[in-house]
């Protein structure tokens, strides 16, 4: 079935250190793909998202490549924050005879100042 | 910008009792879903609704829980008798479209059930 794939948390940064959260997943034909964010106490907010091969989705500093050849939707950011600390989900989206979208199991972010 | 809003934001209940989880989806979407995180857990899927009909459920989705659309602008999740493991943050979501349209998601109801 489908399924997504992150790396496991948690990872802690510098401020200003480059980020990587490695996402894969599992899934027959083209799914959508995103990146959730959960700050502390808080509900999921769309981080970024990309619909086809080779789309590159990004805000605030984070970017996404959809890769189909690896089944790769991998997270980075070039120079984090503090305010980036967060639980980030990969999840995708497709239909399978209704619509849900299947998340990874969240990798956590601390930044240091 | 439109939004999912979502009440009560924290609800704690005693174990058997029936509690009614309120959503206000984004006004011109019309597939609705409802999804919980246990406490450091992945977030995962309970529920699909298109056209006053259930879409698709989960295996969660047991006989205690039910969906309801009552009037233009609700949509409600009940679960009818309360169990521990029902401690959970809910979350509520909508979208336009269902071809692979990106859904919203709603701040969260913090459910604990003691």
């Amino acid at each position: 079935g489908n399924s997504v794939t992150q790396m496991e948390g948690p990872v802690t940064l510098s401020e200003e250190a480059f980020l990587t959260i490695n996402c894969t997943y599992t899934a027959t034909g083209y799914p959508s793909l995103f990146w959730y964010v959960q700050y502390p106490g808080e509900g999921l907010q769309l981080l970024l998202k990309a619909t086809k091969a080779d789309d590159k989705g990004s805000n605030k500093g984070f970017e996404a490549t959809y890769r189909k050849e690896t089944t790769s939707f991998h997270l980075e950011k070039g120079s984090v924050q503090v305010s980036d600390s967060a639980v980030y989900f990969c999840a995708l989206s497709k239909d399978t005879g209704g619509f849900k979208t299947i998340f990874g199991a969240g990798t956590r972010l601390f930044v240091k100042a | 910008e439109p939004e999912v809003t979502q009440t009560p934001s924290h609800q704690v209940t005693q174990m058997g009792q029936e509690v009614i989880l309120r959503c206000v989806p984004i006004s011109n979407h019309l597939y609705f879903y409802w999804y919980r995180q246990i406490l450091g857990q992945k977030v995962e899927f309970l529920v699909s609704f298109y056209n006053n009909e259930i879409s698709e459920k989960s295996e969660i989705f047991d006989d205690q829980f039910s969906v309801e659309r009552p009037d233009g602008s609700n949509f409600t999740l009940k679960i009818r008798s309360t169990k521990l493991e029902d401690s959970a943050m809910y979350f509520c979501a909508s979208s336009e479209r269902a071809d692979q349209e990106t859904q919203y998601f709603g701040p969260g109801t913090r459910l604990l059930v003691l």
